[in-house]
């Protein structure tokens, strides 16, 4: 079964450094996404982008935040001025139509960025 | 507030019992997802939820969405250790015009041989 990846599976980093995290969605899917879960909390949206564009964005995404289609399989996040608060699992998500259309959202297995 | 209040935060049973976690909210929901989410791993879709009232059954676990499609439950009949995992309820307002999938806080069940 298809499935999404993510790399690295972990990511250290100094504050105040920039970060990449990688994902390739399943390859049909047109809709992407990335969430994050700080440890013990809930799994929080980040943002969706359909397009090669943002569709929606939470509070949380702000201008230190940006993500990327750069060629036809991966989809990135970056991080460009890491924080300690920016520790956490970072899940990239992929749906084959609008999450709002009941459609699930496949998940990778995380990176889990810790930011020193 | 959170949009989706799951209960219990935690639960921990003996193999072989039965149980019911709970998702409500105060908004109504064109569909309700539930996924679990084991330690390492990213949310897994167990089921989706359409009609009020609809009950779905995927082996042992049993799922329900409320009438009002306002809340959800699930029921896992006879526990077994391998349905140990954080339970996860998720969805997108109705009155929501995007497509911001949003997860309750989650329930950590913990199923004891």
């Amino acid at each position: 079964e298809p499935e999404v990846t993510q790399t690295p599976s972990h990511q250290v980093t100094q504050m105040g450094q920039e970060v990449i995290l990688r994902c390739v969605p399943i390859s049909n899917h047109l809709y992407f996404y990335w969430y994050r879960q700080i440890l013990g909390q809930k799994v929080e949206f980040l943002v969706s982008f359909y397009n090669n564009e943002i569709s929606e964005k939470s509070e949380i995404f702000d201008d230190q935040f940006s993500v990327e289609r750069p060629d036809g399989s991966n989809f990135t996040l970056k991080i460009r001025s890491t924080k300690l608060e920016d520790s956490a699992m970072y899940f990239c998500a992929s749906s084959g139509v609008l999450a709002a259309n009941n459609s699930p959202l496949h998940f990778g297995n995380g990176t889990r960025l810790t930011v020193t | 507030t959170q949009l989706l209040e799951q209960s219990p935060q935690f639960l921990s049973i003996q193999e072989g019992e039965n149980l019911t976690v709970y998702c409500n909210s105060s908004s109504v929901f064109s569909s309700l997802q539930w996924y679990r989410q084991e330690p390492g791993e990213g949310p897994v879709l167990l089921v989706t939820v359409v009609t009020g009232g609809e009950v779905k059954k995927l082996k042992r676990l049993t799922f329900q969405f409320g009438d009002a499609r306002k809340d959800s439950s699930l029921h896992i009949t006879a526990a077994q250790t391998g349905d140990t995992g954080l339970y996860l309820c998720a969805g997108v307002p109705s009155s929501d015009a995007g497509n911001m999938l949003t997860f309750g806080g989650g329930t950590r069940l913990m199923v004891k041989p």
